[in-house]
């Protein structure tokens, strides 16, 4: 499909373990986010990417917690050595920069992660 | 100054009421104004956004009705449908680059039939 792409739709691991969750945005779309949804809560900002530039990390709850992003392709979040408190649905959004701009982020369905 | 707040938690409307959600911000950079709806199991989906150039925006049963001074907006359901039960995101960043949008926490409406 044409839409934002995120795998694995579920994932549960053990806690210390390290997970990848991955990424790929529309097409052309240069800029890419990363959040957090915990159950019942909001949608907490990780990351964001931008093209060529540095990303912006002052999302990242912690040192645990690294993204990558090739060019303006796939983008992976990776997660070490996992606690509990990172059990949540992690959301990737993508979104057009340039020309006519709306501003609007279209999400993945996210990536739900489970610490046991 | 970063923080959306987004009220109430949840909400149930009868079918062909009106729903409305609150939100109040502190930031006074910020210049954009969306609001999200995400189904179970779906990512959120843009609904609606305003800018504060104008104090309503209507785009078929759904408003926004933007304060500037008060620093508020709320989204407007009218004739709300069971179709409509989902949660519901306000957002704000500012229109200049758009690098970050901060979420409110969510309201999770349900319409009864």
């Amino acid at each position: 499909g044409a839409g934002v792409s995120q795998s694995p739709s579920n994932k549960v691991t053990e806690k210390g373990k390290d997970v990848e969750l991955r990424c790929d945005p529309i097409s052309g779309h240069t800029a890419l986010y990363w959040y957090r949804q915990r159950l019942g809560q909001g949608l907490e900002f990780l990351i964001y990417f931008q093209g060529n530039s540095a990303p912006d990390k002052s999302g990242l709850p912690s040192d645990r917690f690294s993204a990558e992003r090739t060019g303006e392709s796939v983008s992976t979040l990776t997660i070490q050595r996992t606690q509990q408190e990172d059990s949540a649905v992690y959301l990737c959004a993508s979104r057009k920069t340039g020309g006519y701009n709306t501003g609007e982020l279209f999400f993945g369905e996210g990536s739900r992660l489970t610490v046991l | 100054q970063q923080q959306v707040k987004q009220s109430p938690q949840s909400l149930i409307v009868q079918k062909g009421g009106i729903s409305i959600i609150n939100c109040a911000y502190e930031n006074t950079a910020f210049d954009y104004f969306p609001w999200y709806q995400q189904f179970p199991g779906k990512g959120p989906a843009l609904l609606i956004a305003i800018r504060p150039d104008v104090s309503e925006k209507k785009e078929g049963r759904f408003t926004i009705s933007f304060n500037k001074s008060a620093k508020q907006f709320s989204l407007h359901i009218m004739d709300s449908q069971p179709g409509d039960s989902a949660t519901y995101f306000c957002a704000a960043s500012t229109a200049r680059g758009y690098s970050t949008l901060t979420f409110g926490k969510g309201t999770m409406l349900l319409v009864s039939p």
